[in-house]
């Protein structure tokens, strides 16, 4: 069965400080990855998503970079926090777009 | 995608049926119809989706009514670990966003 990865479960940053948070995924094959933001209290929004190997569509203008050095790795960078940056981050895949995604349980990032 | 309407809040005895209603008037004829839920501090859960007809699986099952503007997401037997907000989405075939409104959180009491 098909397993996703998110690490770590909690971080608290400094402003300013770099971030690397990273989504791996286990029993798939070329599976389309998706990172999403979560602020306190409200719904879901999507911030990249890749179909293949360092193919990468940002859906939102913002401070945080994407990356996909491997088939079933995914990984979400900022060179410098913003407060704004502060959220619950999650990863997801699904076998191609439009079918149902699957979600990891997410990073907490905490920006002081 | 379609916007979704779904009550707030829910309140369901345990080991009855849960019955969790969405209105989505707008959906047009290549939109599917998901549900997610969200246990606090998780990340969402795929529970089952549909397009026309009625859906079943081991989670739960999705009734769409024929003109497709509303579904009723029906936990058979609600157990506490079913307490969650519990998310209506439209979507059409080969998008790559979901939209999670607000959802409707649904506690179990025992």
């Amino acid at each position: 069965s098909q397993t996703i990865h998110q690490w770590p479960a909690t971080l608290v940053q400094p402003v300013g400080s770099p971030l690397s948070l990273e989504c791996t995924v286990e029993g798939t094959s070329n599976p389309n990855l998706y990172w999403y933001r979560q602020a306190a209290g409200r719904g879901l929004q999507l911030l990249f998503y890749s179909v293949g190997i360092g193919q990468i569509s940002s859906e939102v203008p913002q401070n945080l970079s994407a990356s996909r050095p491997q088939d079933r790795q995914f990984i979400l960078s900022s060179k410098k926090l913003l407060l704004s940056d502060s959220g619950f981050y999650l990863c997801a895949w699904s076998v191609v777009g439009g079918k149902p995604q699957h979600f990891g349980d997410g990073t907490r990032l905490s920006i002081l | 995608d379609a916007k979704t309407t779904q009550p707030p809040s829910m309140d369901c005895a345990e080991g009855r049926a849960a019955n969790l209603p969405c209105n989505h008037s707008t959906i047009s004829g290549n939109e599917y119809v998901y549900w997610y839920r969200q246990i606090h501090s998780q990340g969402p859960q795929y529970i089952i989706h549909g397009l026309k007809n009625n859906e079943t699986n081991e989670m739960a099952s999705l009734i769409i009514t024929e003109d497709r503007k509303s579904s009723t997401l029906i936990l058979p037997h609600a157990t506490l670990r079913d307490t969650a907000v519990y998310y209506c989405i439209v979507r059409g075939t080969g998008a790559n966003n979901l939209f999670f409104g607000t959802g409707t959180r649904l506690t179990v009491i025992p």
